[in-house]
Parts: C-alpha cells; sequence; structure tokens
C-alpha cells in the first residue's frame, strides 16, 4: 500500500527564517512519483515538483529547495528566506509511476509566515 | 499555457438536489482524475478516466457518477446531495496512462445546504 506521512501539522515562523517540511512515503513500487504541491488560501493546488524515483539529485529553484534521500523514503522541501506569500498549506504526495495511478496526498503541513 | 478548466467555480446546492461539475483538460490529456477534499482535509481520490474509459476508482460514493466525453472532457455527476458532500473538488489531467504531470484546476467548491 502506498502512503505519505507528513509529521507536521502546522508550523510557524518569521518571515526571513528558513523551514522545512518533512515528508515521508511508503510504497511497494520500485519506480513512483513523489510530487509537491502548495495550496493557498485561495484553495487551488499549485503544482511545484515532480521527482521520478530514480533521480535522486537535490533540487533547487530559487528561494525552493528539495532533498530526495531514498534510504530513509524522504522527500523534504526547504524554503529559503520564507516571505509571508508563502503561507500556505502544503502537499506531499505520491504516485505509481508504471501504471495509470492516482495521486496519493500526505494530510498536508499547513506553513504560517509571520510577519 | 492552456491548464485544466473546471466549472462552476462554486456551487450551492440544497440536500437531496442533483449537482454536475465539469472539467476541462488540458488539450492533448487524455486522462482524467476527480478529487474530493473536505475542510481541513487532504484531496481524496474518486475516479479517473483514461481514453474515456474508466480506469481506477476510489471512494466514490453510488450516489455519484461520471464519465469522460469523446473531447475528453468529463463531468461529475452528485445526486441526492447530503451536507456532507461540501468540499472542494478537483479535477486533474495528464498526458498518457501514467500519471507523470498532474495538474490540477482551480476546483469546483460545493457547498450543500
Amino acid at each position: 500500500a502506498q502512503k505519505v506521512t507528513q509529521a507536521q501539522t502546522e508550523i510557524s515562523v518569521v518571515e526571513k527564517e528558513d523551514v522545512t517540511l518533512d515528508c515521508v512515503y511508503e510504497t511497494r513500487d520500485t519506480t513512483y512519483y513523489l510530487f509537491w504541491y502548495k495550496q493557498p488560501p485561495s484553495g487551488e493546488l499549485v503544482f511545484l515538483i515532480r521527482r521520478n524515483s530514480f533521480d535522486e539529485q537535490n533540487e533547487i529553484s530559487g528561494r525552493y529547495s528539495w532533498n530526495f534521500q531514498k534510504s530513509t523514503s524522504s522527500f523534504n522541501f526547504t524554503i529559503t528566506a520564507s516571505q509571508v506569500v508563502d503561507s500556505a498549506v502544503y502537499f506531499c504526495a505520491l504516485s505509481a509511476a508504471n501504471r495509470d495511478d492516482k495521486i496519493i496526498f500526505g494530510k498536508g503541513t499547513r506553513l504560517h509566515i509571520l510577519p | 499555457a492552456a491548464g485544466v478548466i473546471q466549472s462552476p467555480r462554486h456551487l450551492i446546492k440544497e440536500k437531496r438536489e442533483t449537482a454536475t461539475l465539469k472539467c476541462y483538460p488540458i488539450p492533448r490529456h487524455d486522462t482524467v482524475y476527480w478529487y474530493q477534499q473536505g475542510p481541513g482535509q487532504d484531496p481524496q481520490f474518486l475516479i479517473s478516466f483514461y481514453e474515456k474509459m474508466q480506469s481506477d476508482k476510489g471512494s466514490i460514493p453510488d450516489r455519484f457518477s461520471a464519465q469522460q466525453f469523446s473531447d475528453y472532457h468529463s463531468e461529475l455527476n452528485m445526486s441526492s446531495l447530503e451536507l456532507g458532500d461540501s468540499a472542494l473538488y478537483f479535477c486533474a489531467s495528464s498526458p498518457g496512462r501514467v500519471n507523470t504531470e498532474a495538474f490540477f484546476g482551480q476546483g469546483t467548491r460545493l457547498t450543500v445546504v
């Protein structure tokens, strides 16, 4: 069975601080995709990144970076120099890569960036 | 770039009424997924279609049905609405059968009163 665990339900940090959102996953598939989505108060799901299970290279996109560690089944997301606009719910998600499979979401982490 | 279009964006219905939500996938995407997100919850998979055929089914109530049409748009039909059906309903589309690039629509917020 597939499962995504985001242990941090809610995090508050002061603007300009760095913050890391944790994600641990379980799957029996050998090939899979990992995702991060941002859901701002307006409600839409904004795609941030997709990572193939074969690609363990870390990725940086502006203030965002992702650390994929297959050995610990983790796919953590770090926001550097946080801004108030980063306040949102962040979902980590997983899907199998070798069949028509749905995306399984974690419970989400609500991030508050305080001015 | 074209995105997934959902309509309506907001819908208010009374209990026991029927609602139809529409989803227009990104052009050339032949796979559509429906998700339901209750208040404070994570999105839950309902149903998916590939090439107009149902490809997977999640925790979708029997009161709900869906289909994908020849132009690849999809509709989610919800009957005998209950208060608990109030939620955000998302549609996502992807090219091909494997969910490599799932882009979500802006969602339809359904409120049942």
